[in-house]
């Protein structure tokens, strides 16, 4: 079995800040998915970005990056220019990479990120 | 179409009641999903579908009853509920087999909030 762990329950920043949001994670697979969501009062799963552990390279996407550390097992997230619609839970994953069927994700306990104006 | 529809949004019921939750996906996945998420907490794996096969219960009580009737409809049927069941149930669905990245991906609806009086 996998675990997800966040140990920041809320942050807040001001608007234009950069944040960084800590995920660490535990397992004995070798070949697996992480992600980032974020889920906004309405409610509605976003997937904010994804990294293969097989890849050495950080994902981004846009203002979101990552910093993977696969020894470490350590997944954060970095927000750049952060925008008043950041406001959101979000939510480390963990999915195992089975090759074929379908498996489902393994979230941490989240971070609310407040951004200030 | 990159929409999961749940329906109804809000369902109060009582705790000698039947009802069914609906989600619905035209993606084209084979995969489907039912996370119950409590207020606060991160969403949990119920049940998983692929190819409208049940392939993963995470010893859900029997009071829930999933049902995948083709590859586009999951529904989750429920009966004789405790208060302690009210949740945001979540439908996710995703590529059962996931041959790139992208594949892995899980797309959520905005859910149905379910209260259980």
């Amino acid at each position: 079995a996998q675990t997800v762990t966040q140990s920041q329950p809320e942050m807040s920043v001001q608007e234009a800040e950069t944040v960084t949001l800590s995920c660490t994670y535990d397992t004995s697979e070798n070949n697996y998915y992480l992600f980032w969501y974020k889920q906004p009062p309405s409610r509605q799963m976003i997937l904010v970005i994804r990294q293969e552990a097989y890849k050495q390279q950080n994902a981004t996407e846009n203002r979101f990056s990552v910093n993977f550390q696969k020894a470490a097992k350590s997944f954060s997230l970095k927000i750049s220019d952060s925008q008043l619609g950041d406001t959101a839970m979000y939510f480390c994953a963990f999915r195992r990479a089975t090759g074929g069927g379908a498996d489902g994700l393994t979230f941490g306990k989240g971070t609310h990120l407040i951004i200030q104006p | 179409d990159t929409e999961v529809t749940q329906t109804p949004k809000h369902l109060v019921m009582g705790m000698t009641n039947k009802k069914s939750l609906k989600c619905e996906q035209h993606m084209g996945h084979r995969a489907m999903y039912w996370y119950k998420q409590k207020a606060k907490k991160p969403p949990e794996l119920m049940f998983v579908y692929s190819y409208e096969k049940l392939s993963i219960n995470e010893s859900v009580p029997s009071r829930f009853s999933p049902e995948c009737p083709n590859s586009s409809l999951l529904n989750l049927h429920l009966h004789a509920l405790q208060p302690e069941d009210s949740a945001l149930y979540l439908c996710a669905s995703s590529h059962s087999i996931q041959e790139t990245v992208r594949d892995t991906e899980a797309f959520f609806g905005q859910g149905t909030r379910l209260t259980v009086v």
